[in-house]
């Protein structure tokens, strides 16, 4: 199985700065990269697909970047309602996996 | 639109079987892929298993025989089974659409094993 790393687990940040959260995949997975935020309680929600692809209803500040087995998703102008979870996904190779989660709160 | 919801019980005894049903709306089971992703409690996101558009299977060999995915075109639903449950299989279970990414998810059942 493709293993993901996400980096970094936690993370603090205030109100309008710049995220970004990694994802390192243990084998070349072609850009068949997905980012999902979660909020607590919910159902995690797709932001970005084939790597830099926004999904529908995505504010642009939300961006996905990568290639080959490293990917990061940037967060511009951070907002207090991005305060959640972020997991990235492969779906390069069966078994789909997922990173670990970045857990994103503000400073 | 598009709909996914699982219906299933929230506590199950220690070696008893689970059973959940996702019932879908606004597209066909013939046409998109329907995956099941379980997530224990403060955790990460782990795959299941697949049910695929022209009725074929797979499972996560971390399950190995324990889990049965079917489904049932004509009432829109697909089927999670899972059988010898342990403590560790506490998790909140989603099925969502699976389109390689996952574009749908269901509001997941939170399926608590009691010993």
């Amino acid at each position: 199985d493709i293993q993901m790393t996400q980096s970094p687990a936690s993370l603090s940040a205030s109100l309008g700065e710049t995220v970004t959260i990694e994802c390192r995949a243990s084998e070349d997975i072609y850009s068949n990269l997905a980012w999902y935020q979660q909020k607590p309680g919910n159902s995690p929600q797709l932001l970005i697909y084939d790597a830099n692809s926004l999904a529908d209803g995505v504010p642009s500040r939300f961006s996905g970047s990568g290639s080959g087995t490293q990917y990061s998703l940037k967060i511009n102008s951070l907002q207090s309602e991005d305060v959640a979870s972020y997991f990235c996904q492969q779906y390069n190779n069966y078994p789909d996996t997922f990173g670990a989660g970045t857990k994103l709160e503000l400073k | 639109q598009v709909q996914l919801k699982e219906t299933g019980p929230d506590l199950v005894q220690l070696t008893q079987t689970l059973s959940i049903t996702c019932t879908v709306s606004g597209f066909s089971l013939t046409t998109y892929n329907v995956h099941w992703v379980r997530q224990p409690p403060g955790k990460g996101l782990e795959w299941m298993g697949a049910m695929w558009n022209g009725g074929g299977t797979d499972y996560n060999s971390a399950f190995k025989s324990r889990l049965s995915i079917s489904r049932d075109t004509s009432k829109s639903q697909v089927f999670l089974k899972m059988n010898s449950l342990q403590t560790d299989d506490t998790a909140k279970y989603f099925c969502a659409r699976h389109m390689g990414y996952f574009d749908y998810w269901g509001q997941g059942v939170m399926v608590t094993v009691s010993s």
